[in-house]
């Protein structure tokens, strides 16, 4: 079975700045899907950024962008320009792409990030 | 944009009581998905749904629960009767044939009292 580690239970960055958080996960499959989701404290699960793993190119979403390292099975979000509507828990979620497009999401633990003035 | 929606907001109950949980999927979407996070937890996966049967379903997804499509439009999770430990938000999600993302309605909050 796959798991998702996120190791920070919290983060703090300061408006403007850039900030990373950390995900990794476990699995023995070749080809998946990597996503990170943001929980405002509306609690909607909102997309930030998706990663196919067969890609090599890092995707970038705006601001948003990873950092995946397939070998050290290592996928993490940088945030630039850190805005107050950035303050949300953040999901690290895997997804196979083998077993069909019906495949659930395992989600890590969660990173909950503070900005501050 | 097309949304998922998801009724109600917030449920509360008594312990014991059956409750049923309303999702409308986006429109052209064929993969539905229940999850659940207990406050403070991670989202836990319970079951998908295609073609008007389960796909897979997790350890969480006992008996208790069941999984329904009774028309084009609602995907309902019905809870028979409820225990204290299943107080949590539910979240529903659904999935276009032949992309990776899903994307999820704003979750049903679940009190059981």
């Amino acid at each position: 079975a796959q798991t998702v580690t996120q190791s920070q239970p919290e983060m703090s960055v300061q408006e403007a700045e850039t900030v990373t958080l950390s995900c990794t996960y476990d699995t023995s499959e070749s080809d998946y899907y990597l996503f990170w989701y943001k929980q405002p404290p509306s609690r909607q699960m909102i997309l930030v950024i998706r990663q196919e793993a067969y890609k090599q190119q890092n995707a970038t979403e705006n601001r948003f962008s990873v950092n995946f390292q397939k070998a050290a099975k290592s996928f993490s979000l940088k945030i630039s320009d850190s805005q107050l509507g950035d303050a949300a828990m953040y999901f690290c979620a895997y997804r196979s792409s083998d077993t069909g497009t019906a495949s659930k999401l395992t989600f890590g633990t969660g990173t909950r990030l503070q900005v501050t003035l | 944009e097309p949304e998922v929606t998801q009724t109600p907001s917030h449920q509360v109950t008594q312990m014991g009581q059956e409750v049923i949980l309303r999702c409308v999927p986006i429109s052209n979407h064929l993969y539905f998905y229940w999850y659940r996070q207990i406050l403070g937890q991670k989202v836990e996966f319970l079951v998908s749904f295609y073609n008007n049967e389960i796909s897979e379903k997790s350890e969480i997804f006992d008996d208790q629960f069941s999984v329904e499509r009774p028309d084009g439009s609602n995907f309902t999770l019905k809870i028979r009767s409820t225990k204290l430990e299943d107080s949590a938000m539910y979240f529903c999600a659904s999935l276009w044939q032949g992309l990776a993302t899903q994307y999820f309605g704003p979750g049903t909050r679940l009190t059981v009292l």
